[in-house]
């Protein structure tokens, strides 16, 4: 089975801190994704990888950014939390195009 | 208009009943189509993918996709309680394959 495992279910942190959550996915997927899901506004995409090294932006990347350095690792950095970017977050992996994306557990991030 | 639009529920069926959920898309060139079942404060799971046209039967759930029309659903036959959940629709992109969008889901509840 597939494994996508995120560094933190809740996190809480302070407006303005330096904010990373982390992905880690076990099958060796070439693509990973970032999205923040909030009430009424549904799944929302901030940042796709389809290799290492490389990045996408996706529908909502405004205040974040991503690294990916190696294949199974892909992280989302909140460069200045604010208070908008309280939500659930979400990580995914997919071997290839058109293919399913397998979710992590998700971190709930609430910026105070 | 939305790129997935899914109906929007509460939707409650007695146990043992048929719980039918559709969804509709606007890309006409869309390749994949998946459902993802996602209880209250976990992360998406996948129960479904279609890719061509007609039925898909896993278990109690079965899938039926109709390209001319845009238009895919799910069926849960002898719908039980721990199918009580959200449901969201979600359709690749035909013209960006790494953007999945998803619907707003439908929330499903299973009455005893």
């Amino acid at each position: 089975d597939v494994k996508v495992t995120q560094s933190s279910r809740y996190l809480v942190k302070r407006t303005g801190e330096k904010v990373f959550l982390e992905c880690v996915q076990d099958m060796d997927h070439e693509n990973m994704f970032w999205y923040r899901q909030d009430p009424g506004l549904g799944l929302r995409l901030i940042y796709f990888s389809y290799d290492v090294k490389m990045k996408e932006k996706g529908d909502i990347p405004e205040g974040y950014s991503v690294s990916r350095e190696k294949k199974e690792r892909f992280s989302l950095i909140l460069e200045s939390a604010s208070t908008n970017q309280t939500s659930m977050y979400l990580c995914a992996s997919r071997q290839g195009s058109y293919n399913e994306q397998f979710f992590g557990p998700g971190t709930r991030l609430t910026v105070l | 208009q939305k790129e997935v639009e899914q109906n929007s529920g509460p939707l409650s069926v007695p146990e043992g009943a048929i719980a039918s959920l559709n969804c509709t898309y606007s890309d006409r060139v869309s390749q994949s189509f998946f459902w993802y079942r996602q209880y209250s404060g976990k992360s998406p799971e996948l129960i479904m993918s279609i890719y061509s046209n007609g039925d898909k039967e896993d278990g109690r759930f079965t899938a039926q996709l109709n390209k001319a029309s845009q238009y895919v659903s799910l069926l849960i036959r002898d719908s039980q309680p721990s199918d009580s959940a959200t449901y969201l629709c979600a359709v690749n992109s035909g013209s960006n394959d790494y953007k999945l969008s998803f619907g707003a889901g439908t929330t499903v509840t299973v009455r005893a």
